[in-house]
């Protein structure tokens, strides 16, 4: 299985910060790459989708690149509903897929 | 409104079952692979498995860590999809989501597949304990 690691694992930052979260492949996976928010006791959201591509209803200030084994996710200006946890999610190696282990973004 | 809605949910004993049910409404069911994912109490999410549209000829997989326990079915005429649970041991203790699996296609001097989950319920809870 294609293992994906995110870093950090969490982070505390500031409302109005510019935050990166990276999301590292075992292999190349080109860009066959989403990621997802998830709050306390909900479900998860889809964020991005092709590594790069906004889902619909989703806020312009999240975005993501990166292709083969190394992704990001940047939030340009956090707001405060952005706290909560990030996970990528390979969806290259069909049928298999795999999740990151998540990015617990927290208020400083 | 688009949505999926898990049930089935409870308390099982260890080599014990129970059966998982997830009804889609606000879209055609019968166009989409479905997937369920779970997430163990303080932990990251898992994907179970997915059975794929009439299209893919209902083909199902799943993950190395329920292959032989669990079974992935659907109903197009029910919107419904379903997890059979047997055999059942402590780590499968979580909370059960069902997932909508949506597809972007991508021309790039041949077609490329992008698969991605797009609606999710709100999850049902199985625990499995003595």
């Amino acid at each position: 299985d294609i293992q994906m690691t995110q870093s950090p694992s969490s982070l505390s930052a500031s409302v109005g910060d510019r935050v990166t979260i990276t999301c590292r492949a075992s292999q190349s996976i080109s860009n066959y790459l989403n990621w997802y928010q998830q709050k306390p006791g909900k479900a998860p959201n889809l964020l991005i989708y092709a590594a790069s591509s906004l889902q619909s209803g989703v806020p312009s200030r999240f975005s993501g690149g990166g292709s083969g084994t190394d992704f990001t996710l940047t939030i340009s200006s956090l707001h405060p509903e952005d706290f909560a946890t990030y996970y990528c999610q390979q969806s290259y190696s069909i049928p298999s897929i795999t999740f990151g282990q998540g990015t617990r973004l927290e208020i400083k | 409104e688009v949505q999926v809605v898990e049930s089935g949910g409870g308390l099982a004993q260890p080599g014990g079952s129970l059966r998982l049910s997830c009804a889609a409404s606000g879209f055609t069911f019968s166009d989409h692979n479905m997937d369920w994912v779970r997430q163990a109490p303080g932990k990251g999410l898992e994907w179970v498995g997915r059975t794929r549209n009439k299209g893919n000829s209902y083909t199902t997989e799943d993950a190395a860590s329920v292959k032989g326990r669990f079974t992935i079915s659907r109903d197009d005429s029910k919107n419904s999809l379903y997890l059979q649970m047997n055999s059942l041991k402590t780590e499968d203790t979580a909370v059960y989501y069902c997932a909508r699996e949506s597809k972007k296609e991508y021309y790039y001097g041949s077609w490329s597949y992008y698969y991605y989950m797009d609606v999710w319920g709100k999850g049902t809870t199985v625990t499995v304990s003595s």
